[in-house]
């Protein structure tokens, strides 16, 4: 079946402009997740989505950084005012209600000029 | 303290060596552990989950220890194809909702 799919795949932007990431998880997946994973680092979890509740956003770096996902479907990553150091790929996951797996999409490589 | 650290590597071995990595964690609360693999470029996919009493699948035996706070996978008889990185990971708290990855530990297999 249809995994998590991502797009872009690659985007590369200049400093300074806003970027919209999307994320469509697996269909009937409830819980939704983002992550950034800058070169040669961890995974570093960004926000959490699940179902109507209220998304745990404790792990956005900053103001710049906001998300979005209507019901229990696709989800957008939006940087504003990027900078060098949100070069990175950032990886969407989704995962079944009770289920601890989390399965992942090919993530979306971002490089900021 | 971080709340997963792991041993970078990389870990060099040849084609049919064995091969244990450790993870140690800081939450003592922690419940649920598994193993996540990376490709290069590519994004992690949950190799298997880690039991209080310890777990094989195939070439692979995960254990825990609950008292040093520490996880392990071991790998016996090594492939080319297990060249990756292999990812640590803790829930944060109890439920589903969230975990934390180590950095991983590189493993590299050499004919």
């Amino acid at each position: 079946g249809a995994g998590v799919s991502q797009s872009p795949s690659n985007k590369v932007t200049e400093k300074g402009k806003d970027v919209e990431l999307r994320c469509d998880p697996i269909s009937g997946h409830t819980a939704l997740y983002w992550y950034r994973q800058r070169l040669g680092q961890g995974l570093e979890f960004l926000i959490y989505f699940q179902g109507n509740s209220a998304p745990d956003k404790s792990g956005l770096p900053s103001d710049r950084f906001s998300a979005e996902r209507t019901g229990e479907s696709v989800s957008t990553l939006t940087i504003q005012r990027t900078q060098q150091e949100d070069s990175a790929v950032y990886l969407c996951a989704s995962r079944r209600g009770h289920s601890y797996e989390q399965y992942f999409g090919p993530g979306t490589r971002l490089t900021v000029t | 303290r971080k709340e997963v650290e792991q041993d970078p590597g990389p870990f060099n071995v040849p084609e049919g060596a064995t091969v244990a990595f450790n993870c140690t964690y800081s939450n003592s609360a922690s419940q649920s552990f598994f193993w996540y693999r990376q490709d290069c470029r590519k994004e992690p996919k949950l190799l298997m989950s880690v039991y209080s009493s310890g777990n094989e699948d195939g070439r692979f035996t995960a254990q825990l220890n609950r008292a040093s706070q520490y996880i392990s996978l071991l790998i016996r008889d090594s492939k080319l194809s297990d060249s990756a990185t292999y990812l640590c990971v803790v829930n944060r708290q109890s439920g589903y909702s969230t975990l934390t990855f180590g950095k991983g530990t590189m493993l590299l297999v050499s004919p």
